[in-house]
């Protein structure tokens, strides 16, 4: 029963580039949600979705960020236009409803901007 | 100001030392979650508590939540080297009414055992 998987483990991008982080839930998981961790300041919630639907994307920058969570497929953080203050640690967490079940992690990505 | 504070920071421990982690919050907490972190991977979950009183316990670690549910314990009994790495506390500080499962989570509590 594999756990909530993430890819990539690394990711590197130059000012300016892309970044696409992928999260693959637990099985039978349809709640997701992502958090960003920078060294001195914690784990922070950016959002939470469910299929096809945001449900609170409250912890989002308002710019250059955005995240789906498709039909098919795994749930996708993106990030345009990727600056210095955007590297950190990405985590994703599942649970199988968003009431009272405990979140489990992926192993997150890690992202280095140059 | 941090909404959920964990002490202390660090802790350095002798093997087969008991200890304790302490976490705060000036909310009421709906759900509090336990999790561990080791450098450099992700988060595992280690217990949830969410009744006033509550108290879980998982081989040597024994988690409590308050009876005003405001402030959390987890004890480890006879602390070993795989017990080291970074705990984390993550809450429901919104409850029923937030609209929201995200979590908000302390700093954590860097834990060394030393043989």
């Amino acid at each position: 029963n594999a756990g909530v998987m993430q890819n990539p483990r690394h990711l590197v991008r130059r000012r300016g580039q892309e970044a696409r982080l992928r999260c693959s839930p637990m099985k039978g998981h349809s709640h997701v949600y992502w958090y960003r961790q920078l060294p001195e300041e914690g784990l922070k919630f950016m959002v939470y979705l469910q299929k096809e639907n945001i449900i609170d994307e409250s912890g989002m920058p308002k710019e250059r960020f955005s995240a789906e969570f498709p039909k098919e497929g795994p749930s996708i953080l993106r990030i345009q236009q990727v600056v210095r203050g955007d590297s950190a640690a990405y985590f994703c967490a599942s649970s199988p409803t968003g009431v009272d079940q405990p979140q489990h992690f992926g192993d997150g990505t890690r992202l280095s901007i140059l | 100001s941090q909404e959920l504070e964990q002490s202390p920071q660090s802790l350095i421990v002798q093997e087969g030392k008991n200890l304790t982690i302490n976490c705060t919050s000036s909310k009421t907490l709906y759900g509090l979650y336990w999790y561990k972190q080791k450098y450099g991977e992700g988060l595992i979950f280690l217990m949830m508590l969410q009744k006033g009183g509550e108290e879980k316990s998982h081989e040597k670690i024994t988690a409590k939540l308050d009876e005003k549910k405001q402030q959390s314990s987890l004890h480890i009994t006879a602390s070993q080297p795989s017990h080291a790495g970074i705990y984390l506390c993550g809450a429901d500080i919104l409850g029923p009414a937030g609209g929201a499962d995200g979590l908000t989570f302390g700093k954590g509590t860097h834990l060394i055992i030393q043989p």
